[in-house]
């Protein structure tokens, strides 16, 4: 069983103020990476760490910022939420070697 | 550049038939891997079973099968005798090069009783 947390599960928010979405893993993994889900559609990459103080924008544009100061923690930050931001936000980990990505059990995120 | 592709939005099943989820895929890579992965109503992405590009068998894991044809470029997922707890959205998904995983739009599987 994968060891990897986020809070809050459920989050509901008014415009503009600042969030962050917090993610831990205790497995020692060096990748992280989240990603970005709207109900019933596909999981899009908006952030990944290759490790401490590596962070590389994904695929999809996003307002969000991500730090990796330690190792176990890789969070999420949005500085002005919006209606647009709200989105289910799935974190996720893998060991060096093996290509299977551990995933948290997400944070779903509503701004009003 | 990756593409995944799952062409069936919706699926019923009765209990304790099989079921077949197809995943097509586009890479150039010649080194690559496909995953699934279910997502029941809570949320959480569960990981299924894995298939390398170079692996000789199909893979499987439990009631999960994958059937890899690599020629045609589909990585079909295959759950033998459903239960009503295989009831999810199911996702397809491609290992590519910077170790990231592409998905496809998935497939919601209902299991009749």
């Amino acid at each position: 069983e994968a060891d990897i947390y986020q809070t809050p599960r459920y989050l509901v928010i008014g415009t503009g103020k600042k969030i962050t979405l917090e993610c831990s893993q205790t497995m020692g993994h060096d990748k992280m990476y989240w990603y970005q889900q709207d109900p019933g559609m596909e999981l899009h990459l908006i952030h990944y760490s290759y490790g401490v103080n590596s962070t590389e924008k994904g695929d999809l544009s996003s307002e969000s910022t991500v730090s990796r100061i330690r190792t176990e923690h890789f969070p999420l930050t949005l500085e002005s939420a919006r209606p647009s931001h709200t989105s289910q936000y799935l974190c996720a980990s893998r060991p060096d070697r093996g290509y299977e990505q551990y995933f948290g059990p997400g944070t779903r995120l509503t701004v009003t | 550049a990756q593409k995944i592709t799952q062409t069936q939005p919706g699926m019923f099943v009765q209990e304790k038939e099989a079921v077949t989820l197809d995943c097509t895929y586009d890479t150039s890579d010649p080194s690559y891997g496909l995953f699934w992965y279910k997502q029941p109503s809570s949320g959480e992405m569960i990981f299924l079973i894995y298939q390398g590009s170079y692996d000789q068998q199909n893979a499987t894991e439990g009631r999960y099968s994958l059937n890899f044809q690599k020629a045609r470029k589909s990585a079909n997922l295959v759950i033998s005798a459903s239960q009503l707890g295989d009831s999810a959205m199911y996702f397809c998904a491609m290992w590519r090069s910077g170790n990231m995983l592409t998905f496809g739009g998935g497939t919601r599987l209902m299991v009749k009783p």
